[in-house]
């Protein structure tokens, strides 16, 4: 069964500090995603990556970076993080890269004061 | 903007009605998709229809498509207090940058109540 594994699961930290949400998955799939829930937006991707050293934007990349040096983690960095990027935060995965089905990571729930 | 808008945002039903959630969505597609979420966890894919199907069925869900109207139904039959959850539809279209994405919309909180 697919797993997806992120930490840290909640952080509170501050304005500029910056910090590394981890991503990793148990099942060698190419695709991996990252999206960020807000209320009243619903899910919106940051960032997703096709394979090993390919990424790219999605629908909100500003004030994110990720890389992909190896198939099974995708990092996603905020270099200086600002309140507005307060928010729950999935990673997800595909076998078949989209259209297909998404499994998701438990969420990593950041607060930046 | 979002692609796919879920209707209503909430519904409260008795355990043992059937509950219906709409979602409309504004471009082509290619697939449609449900997926669940408990309170603050993770989302769970329930159910994948493509633009060619009109209507799929996974136990007690039950899913149709129209194409023409640019909408999706989601029916859960015979609800249990364990369907109380989120769901959201998700649809494959293109986003601002050209690049292919799966796109959610907002949700509809459904509860069930024992």
């Amino acid at each position: 069964e697919a797993q997806v594994t992120q930490n840290p699961r909640y952080l509170i930290t501050v304005t500029g500090k910056k910090l590394t949400v981890t991503c990793s998955q148990n099942m060698n799939h190419e695709y991996m995603s990252w999206y960020r829930q807000d209320p009243g937006l619903g899910l919106r991707q940051i960032y997703y990556s096709m394979n090993v050293e390919v990424t790219d934007k999605g629908d909100v990349p500003e004030g994110y970076k990720v890389s992909r040096k190896e198939k099974r983690n995708f990092p996603l960095i905020l270099e200086s993080p600002s309140p507005n990027q307060t928010s729950l935060y999935f990673c997800a995965i595909s076998r078949t890269g989209l259209p297909g089905e998404l499994f998701f990571g438990e969420g990593s729930r950041l607060t930046v004061l | 903007s979002q692609q796919g808008e879920e209707d209503p945002q909430a519904l409260s039903i008795q355990e043992g009605e059937n509950a219906t959630m709409n979602c409309s969505y504004k471009t082509s597609i290619n697939n449609l998709q449900w997926y669940r979420q408990n309170s603050g966890r993770g989302l769970v894919h329930l159910i994948l229809i493509r633009s060619n199907e009109r209507e799929k069925h996974s136990g007690r869900l039950r899913v149709t498509l129209d194409t023409s109207k640019k909408s999706s139904s989601l029916l859960i039959t015979a609800s249990r207090a364990a369907d109380t959850a989120s769901y959201f539809c998700a649809t494959d279209a293109k986003s601002n940058f050209g690049n292919e994405k799966l796109t959610f919309g907002t949700g509809t909180r459904l509860t069930i109540i024992p």
